[in-house]
């Protein structure tokens, strides 16, 4: 059964260091998000791409953390500097509908603490 | 803002009971709604979307949809303790198609 892969599963930093997650969504999936997820509460979309192209990263805090997905495939969330307030889990989705209409599929996740 | 809302539980339910979350939103024009599962420490798993008011079964997961209403409920037959775990409602609905979530409903199935 096809999957959407992540890495690490796990990750420990200090605070003011760089991170970086990876996504590789199912074949085929033309929308990847990548969520946030603070325990307790429901994932907090942080951005959305349509192939190459971010559809929606207004709840991104740019002055850290970015994201690519330069061919359009796989997928980079990095975070510099990291701050204590970033531990959390990080997950990766794909859909294979555009525009943001279909099932969400979620990967494994990221759980990072920042120490 | 558009808000999709549950009780945060927990939720305890005897073995072998009919379990029934319930989840509301705010967005009268939302259009497709799904309830995931996630244990502890792990990633939502889908477990039944629903796009058209009334009753949809698979297996033991009934979803209901009231738009009138505006609430999704999900029940779960002859509850099992691998049942546990955290559900969460998500909505889609409005002009950017986002996928809107609750904090979800911790369910306890007990023995």
């Amino acid at each position: 059964e096809a999957e959407v892969a992540q890495s690490p599963r796990y990750k420990i930093t200090e605070k003011s260091q760089a991170v970086a997650f990876w996504c590789d969504p199912i074949s085929g999936h033309a929308t990847l998000y990548w969520y946030r997820q603070i325990l307790g509460q429901g994932p907090e979309l942080l951005v959305q791409f349509q192939d190459e192209s971010v559809v929606d990263d207004s709840q991104l805090p740019k002055d850290r953390f970015s994201a690519e997905r330069l061919k359009g495939v796989d997928s980079t969330l990095k975070i510099q500097p990291a701050e204590l307030g970033d531990s959390a889990m990080y997950l990766c989705a794909s859909s294979l509908a555009v525009g943001g209409m279909g099932i969400q599929y979620f990967g494994a996740g990221t759980r990072l603490s920042v120490l | 803002q558009k808000e999709v809302e549950q009780n945060s539980g927990p939720l305890s339910v005897p073995e072998g009971a009919i379990a029934s979350l319930n989840c509301t939103y705010s967005d009268r024009g939302s259009q497709s709604f799904f309830w995931y599962r996630q244990y502890s420490g792990k990633s939502p798993e889908l477990i039944m979307f629903i796009y058209s008011n009334g009753d949809k079964e698979d297996g033991r997961f009934t979803a209901q949809l009231n738009k009138a209403s505006q609430y999704v409920s999900l029940l779960i037959r002859d509850s099992q303790p691998s049942d546990s775990a955290t559900y969460l409602c998500a909505v889609i609905g409005g002009s950017n198609y986002q996928l809107i979530w609750g904090a979800g409903t911790k369910l306890i199935i007990k023995p």
